[in-house]
């Protein structure tokens, strides 16, 4: 009964090669958040859907890409990763704005070599 | 500018001890303040919430005291558990605007 799903749970990547993480969700949410969580970090806001779309924090480096094509998928494009982009990649999803619980997926640990 | 502040960073408690972790918001118009859990390697989980109409809510051995003249929230643990032994992440925000602003993260050990 898993709700957000994110896979791979483990990315291993060479420096300066594109690499996607995707994410599903079962629960029809029109959100969809990117956060990006370092060590001992709290987690960043990276960007987020509601519905198609496209909110961009203003932070947040153009390496970073996002598409939604449906409702259920979201994916997170990092064009050109530098060893500064490991970190655990968390999608998150809420229902209709003003609902305010976001609910995690358990992350995808990206490693950069 | 960070939006929330939380201390302290790391918290070592006895078992059946009581934990206690603090919270400051600069922004009035936040209106929704939730509590969340991290164990390693999992993402945050919504342990409880609270919104500025009540000063207190509880949910079993989870508590949020909430001051809103003082801009403070806390979380309560009683009688903690060494399960509970994870990072706790304070958050807030406000209607209509899809976006969470969290503290820095507390690491609660509970010692058996």
């Amino acid at each position: 009964d898993a709700m957000v799903i994110q896979n791979p749970r483990y990315q291993v990547t060479q420096f300066g090669k594109p690499v996607t993480l995707s994410c599903s969700q079962t629960l029809n949410h029109n959100v969809m958040y990117w956060y990006q969580q370092k060590s001992s970090q709290a987690p960043k806001l990276l960007f987020h859907y509601y519905d198609k779309d496209f909110n961009n924090e203003a932070d947040t480096p153009d390496n970073f890409q996002s598409r939604r094509p449906n409702t259920s998928f979201c994916f997170l494009d990092i064009r050109s990763p530098g060893l500064g982009d490991a970190a655990m990649y968390l999608c998150a999803t809420s229902t209709e704005a003003g609902a305010y619980e976001q609910y995690f997926g358990p992350g995808t640990r990206l490693t950069v070599t | 500018q960070q939006q929330v502040k939380q201390s302290p960073q790391s918290l070592i408690v006895q078992k059946g001890g009581i934990s206690i972790i603090n919270c400051a918001y600069e922004n009035t118009a936040f209106d929704y303040f939730p509590w969340y859990q991290q164990f390693p390697g999992k993402g945050p989980a919504l342990l409880i919430a609270i919104r500025p109409d009540v000063s207190e809510k509880k949910e079993g051995r989870f508590t949020i005291s909430f001051n809103k003249s003082a801009k403070q929230f806390s979380l309560h643990i009683m009688d903690s558990q060494p399960g509970d032994s994870a990072t706790y992440f304070c958050a807030a925000s406000r209607w209509n605007f899809n976006k969470f602003y969290f503290g820095s993260g507390t690491k609660l050990n509970v010692k058996p």
